[in-house]
């Protein structure tokens, strides 16, 4: 699976938009851009997940560059449980099976 | 439906003895996974299991360490002669017959303390 790199950490106001990247230039034809998040103290939880084209759910927006290189994670107005660590994960589409975790983006939403 | 389920949630054990946890995956879900995550760091991969077969495991796993999942349900993490190093939480995950859009649910995990 292709590496990530995400910031370490980032801070967000309370009802504003948190925009949080994530850079996977050796990303390749087949492989998935996963967004999950980890509340403290409890298991990682699903966000989204897209492959080339731009994604909404009632939790996110996904934004995939053209070139796939970087994807951005968008909540569109972060409340103060949305403080969390956001891990974004490249993984290849057939046989899914482990995912590959980085050390994600810690996001504090502050009021 | 609750979602993944472990247990127990907390062990503390001495250095040297075995533990053993045990993972409820979401009915119906034929897949399911091991993780270890350390204060800080993301999830690690373990193995993971299609309903009874394990297909896949970590150099992080160790001769200490073995997975079951006998009847393609539960599963079950034994760690033998646990090392202080093994402290960490172990979570568990389950989705369904693997597609590209498959997400994992993840249970809340099992914090090992070995003194």
């Amino acid at each position: 699976d292709a590496k990530t790199t995400q910031p370490p950490s980032m801070d967000c106001a309370e009802g504003r938009a948190a925009n949080l990247p994530c850079n996977h230039s050796t990303i390749s034809g087949n492989e998935y851009v996963y967004w999950y998040r980890q509340i403290h103290s409890q298991g990682p939880q699903y966000i989204i997940h897209g492959l080339k084209n731009n994604e909404t759910n009632e939790m996110a927006s996904l934004i995939i560059t053209e070139d796939r290189k970087s994807s951005t994670l968008i909540l569109p107005h972060a409340t103060l449980r949305d403080t969390a660590v956001y891990y974004c994960i490249v993984r290849v589409a057939t046989n899914a099976g482990k995912s590959t975790f980085g050390d994600g983006t810690t996001l504090t939403v502050k009021p | 439906d609750t979602g993944v389920s472990q247990n127990p949630r907390h062990k503390i054990t001495k250095r040297g003895q075995n533990v053993t946890f045990r993972c409820d995956p979401i009915s119906e879900h034929n897949r399911l996974y091991w993780y270890r995550q350390t204060l800080g760091q993301g999830p690690e991969f373990l193995t993971y299991f299609q309903n009874e077969a394990q297909l896949e495991k970590s150099r992080l796993l160790s001769d200490r360490f073995s997975a079951e999942r006998p009847k393609g349900s539960f599963s079950t993490l034994e760690i033998q002669r646990t090392e202080q190093g093994d402290s960490a939480m172990y979570l568990c995950a389950s989705s369904p017959t693997g597609t590209p859009s498959d997400e994992q649910f993840f249970g809340p995990g099992t914090r090992l303390t070995v003194l």
